[in-house]
């Protein structure tokens, strides 16, 4: 089984922080995606990162795709309550996506 | 918008029961997948159907069978509940091959 290896799995932090979480495999990806998803419902989408180096931004999101295509980050600035959630990264195949085990954040008022 | 739904929300269930969870996509997509969401497992494919009439094996399909009944709806059937089918299970769907997907908002389901 080829799960995407995330981390921290858990990260408790203030309002204001910032953080950097990561999805590593051994493999090379085609693209890769981050979704989040907020408790009782399904996963959302976040950004999807194709090219190797590549930097995209959503407003205080930063995500970058490693040069290799092996792994991938995510950078909060100014965390917000709000950004609380399970982060969880994808890598898909031809109609089929392998999820990685998802970093729990819970940024405190 | 719609987009993908599922039935139950929750669902109890006996050991050797049978039961199955309904979805439903109103965006046209070809492709739907049922997901089965476990504590530090992430998401694990269980059924996918990359088009109408056709359904494939993900990563964990014992235990579970799959219709694709039309383009829109893809039910997932649990023949006789095991214990260790208790999860949250995920339906979702995407208009192209490893495009975005939209899931649905889960079935929490217990077999005792």
């Amino acid at each position: 089984t080829q799960l995407l290896e995330q981390s921290p799995q858990f990260l408790s932090i203030q309002e204001g922080e910032n953080l950097t979480v990561y999805c590593n495999s051994s493999s090379v990806f085609s693209s890769l995606q981050w979704y989040r998803q907020e408790p009782g419902e399904g996963p959302v989408l976040l950004v999807t990162v194709v090219t190797g180096g590549e930097v995209k931004k959503l407003k205080r999101l930063t995500f970058q795709f490693g040069d290799a295509r092996k792994d991938s980050s995510l950078h909060i600035t100014a965390a917000q309550p709000g950004d609380t959630g399970l982060y969880l990264c994808a890598r898909s195949g031809t109609y089929k996506y392998i999820f990685g085990t998802g970093t729990r954040l819970k940024v405190l008022a | 918008n719609a987009g993908v739904t599922q039935t139950p929300k929750f669902q109890v269930l006996k050991t050797g029961q049978s039961m199955t969870l309904q979805c439903a996509q109103d965006m046209n997509h070809n492709s739907m997948y049922w997901y089965r969401q476990d504590p530090g497992m992430g998401l694990r494919l269980i059924y996918y159907s990359a088009s109408e009439g056709t359904t494939d094996k993900g990563e964990v399909p014992n235990g579970y069978n799959v219709s694709r009944l039309n383009k829109r709806e893809f039910s997932l059937r649990l023949e006789s509940a095991a214990p260790s089918q208790t999860s949250v299970y995920f339906c979702a769907s995407s208009g192209q091959a490893a495009g975005e997907q939209y899931f649905g908002p889960g079935t929490r389901l217990t077999v005792t």
